[in-house]
Formats: C-alpha cells, structure tokens, sequence
C-alpha cells in the first residue's frame, strides 16, 4: 500500500535555527513522485518541490534544501535560519501511478521570534 | 505556476441543503482532482475530473454525495449535497498542467454546516 509518513506532528523553533521536517514513504512503484507543500494559515496550499525517484540528488532552494535517500525511504526539508514566515503546516506527498497524490499528516511548523 | 480561481472561498450552510463549488483554472489542464481536508486533518482526494466523462471517485466517496462536473479543460464544479455538520471542511481542487508534472491548488472553498 502507499503510505506517507510524518512522524513529526508539530514542531517549535526559535528563529535563525535550523528545523529539518522529517518524511517516510511507502510505495510498491518503482517510479514516483514526491512533493512538499506549504499550507500558511491563510489555508492554500503552495507548491515547494517536485521530485523524480530516479534523481536523487539534494535539493537547494534558498533557505530550503531537500535530502532524498532512497534506501531509506525518506524525502525530508530541512528550513535553514528559519523565519516567522515559516511557520505553516508542511505536508509531504507521494504521487501514485495514476496521478494522485497520498498526503501525509502533515507537520505544523511554529517558529517563534 | 496556474492560476486556478474556487468559489465560494468560504460559506456557511444549513444542514440538508446543498453546495456547489466551483473551479476555474486560466489555461487548459490535463487533470484536475477534488480534494477534502477535514479540520486539523490532511488532505483525501474525492475524485478525479474527468473532462467529458463521469468522474472516479476514491473509496468512501459516492456520485450521489458528491457530483462532479467538468463541461470543459479549464472549469469544474463539485456539489456537496445533503449536507451535514460532518461535511465542514475546505474543499480545494487541483490540477495538473499539460506537460508539466507540478500539482497546483486553488485556495479552498471552506464550508460550515450548521
């Protein structure tokens, strides 16, 4: 079964610190998708990443980076010198094989001035 | 990234009365998904908008609770019908633009039963 795992249910930080969003995923596929999204408290959710099973090169975007290790099945973000801005829930998703996306539970990230 | 418009951002119902929620998107698209997400909870998918054609729901979700429309590449509805105080939730559709493998949501259309 596809599964999406955030273990992590809410997590607090003071800023400028460091907070890596842990994900774990379970898929029988031996291609997939896995996504990140950020739902600020307006509620929409934004886009962040989009990552191909095969590439598994880390990811930087600004302040953001992501670490995909397959072999232990995990995708997680890490926010680097985080901002009160941040703060939002952060959902990580696995696409299936027809398009959909298997959200997990998400992590609710507070970052405290 | 699309642009994708829902209406009613937010509404509140009486229960057994029915909502339609639409979704404008500003270009064509391949796909597009129904989504709930229950208060505090994560998202679930309803249903997959099939362009002409009936939509597929996912288990747990029938036709007749939640119809679907989707006339043409750019638009769909989602009605919530018979509602109950269970149904509260932000609705948000979702899509998939041609050619590209990036997923956007609309804002959500967050409904309230009484």
């Amino acid at each position: 079964a596809q599964k999406v795992t955030q273990a992590q249910t809410e997590i607090s930080v003071v800023e400028k610190e460091d907070v890596t969003l842990d994900c774990v995923y379970e898929t029988r596929d031996t291609t997939y998708y896995l996504f990140w999204y950020k739902q600020p408290p307006s509620g929409e959710l934004v886009f962040l990443i989009r990552r191909n099973s095969f590439d598994e090169q880390n990811e930087i975007s600004g302040r953001y980076s992501w670490n995909f290790q397959k072999s232990t099945s995990s995708f997680n973000f890490t926010i680097t010198a985080s901002q009160v801005v941040d703060s939002a829930v952060y959902f990580c998703a696995l696409e299936d094989s027809s398009y959909k996306l298997i959200f997990g539970s998400g992590t609710r990230l507070l970052v405290r001035p | 990234s699309a642009v994708i418009s829902q209406k009613p951002s937010r509404d509140i119902c009486q229960r057994g009365t029915s909502l339609t929620i639409q979704c404008q998107v500003d270009s064509q698209v391949t796909m597009m998904f129904w989504y709930r997400q229950q208060p505090g909870q994560s998202l679930t998918l309803i249903a997959t908008a099939n362009q002409g054609s009936e939509a597929t729901y996912e288990s747990g979700f029938v036709i007749d609770k939640f119809p679907i429309s989707r006339p043409n590449l750019t638009f769909s509805t989602l009605t919530v019908s018979n509602m109950s105080p269970e149904d509260s939730s932000i609705y948000l559709c979702s899509v998939r633009r041609q050619g590209s493998g990036e997923l956007f949501f609309g804002e959500g259309s967050r409904l309230t039963v009484l």
